[in-house]
């Protein structure tokens, strides 16, 4: 009865590699968004979609792309992978712009 | 200077303890307040939430806004082990609605 689930738990990559973050959320919910966790356990917001348009585009760069194949789903992709690109990636959903339900997380490894 | 301040610790306190935190905040659109608590390896998950200058009750869990000294606090009481976790406030902006979160305080209760 996950609510929202993301694959893959841990994902350890190589400089340069091309990599995806899948997210699925079943709590019917129409917006769904994409955080970056740091080492330091700041959380930022990079994206969000509501009924599979994106709506928030913070100042992230153009190697990170989400795509929204369904209200339900919301995936990232990133391209040509850096060190700093290591982090935790939340996937985050909400029906009202104020409580989110976030996932478990992904953690992104880039060596 | 981040729009959220947040001291990220880390707390430690014995079992039965007053946790006390708190973050300030700089953007006079922030209207809504919101604290997370984050376990380790898991996602944030919404504790309370406020709208107004005042306390919240909630349980052991009480929040209070001071919107005139734009400062927030969350106040744990008879603390317990099952209290350590990682605490995120959160602020979101009438004028656009997204989550600014400040940097997470770590709090280890002590048995």
């Amino acid at each position: 009865d996950t609510a929202v689930s993301q694959t893959p738990k841990y994902l350890v990559t190589q400089m340069g590699n091309d990599k995806s973050i899948k997210c699925e959320q079943n709590l019917g919910h129409d917006t769904m968004y994409w955080y970056k966790q740091d080492s330091k356990k700041f959380l930022k917001i990079m994206f969000s979609y509501n009924n599979k348009e994106l709506i928030i585009n913070e100042t992230v760069p153009n190697r990170f792309s989400p795509k929204s194949p369904d209200k339900a789903h919301l995936n990232l992709h990133i391209n040509s992978l850096e060190l700093g690109d290591s982090a935790v990636y939340f996937c985050a959903s909400s029906q009202t712009w104020d409580e989110q339900f976030f996932g478990p997380g992904t953690r992104l490894t880039v060596l | 200077q981040k729009e959220v301040e947040q001291d990220p610790g880390p707390l430690s306190v014995p079992e039965g303890a007053i946790v006390s935190l708190n973050c300030t905040y700089s953007n006079s659109a922030f209207q809504y307040f919101m604290w997370y608590r984050q376990y380790s390896r898991k996602g944030p998950e919404l504790l309370m939430y406020t709208y107004s200058s005042g306390n919240k009750e909630d349980g052991r869990f009480t929040a209070q806004v001071d919107k005139s000294s734009k400062y927030i606090s969350l106040f744990i009481r008879d603390s317990q082990p099952s209290d350590s976790a990682t605490y995120l406030c959160a602020m979101i902006s009438s004028n656009d609605y997204k989550l600014s979160f400040g940097a997470g305080t770590t709090v280890t209760v002590r048995a």
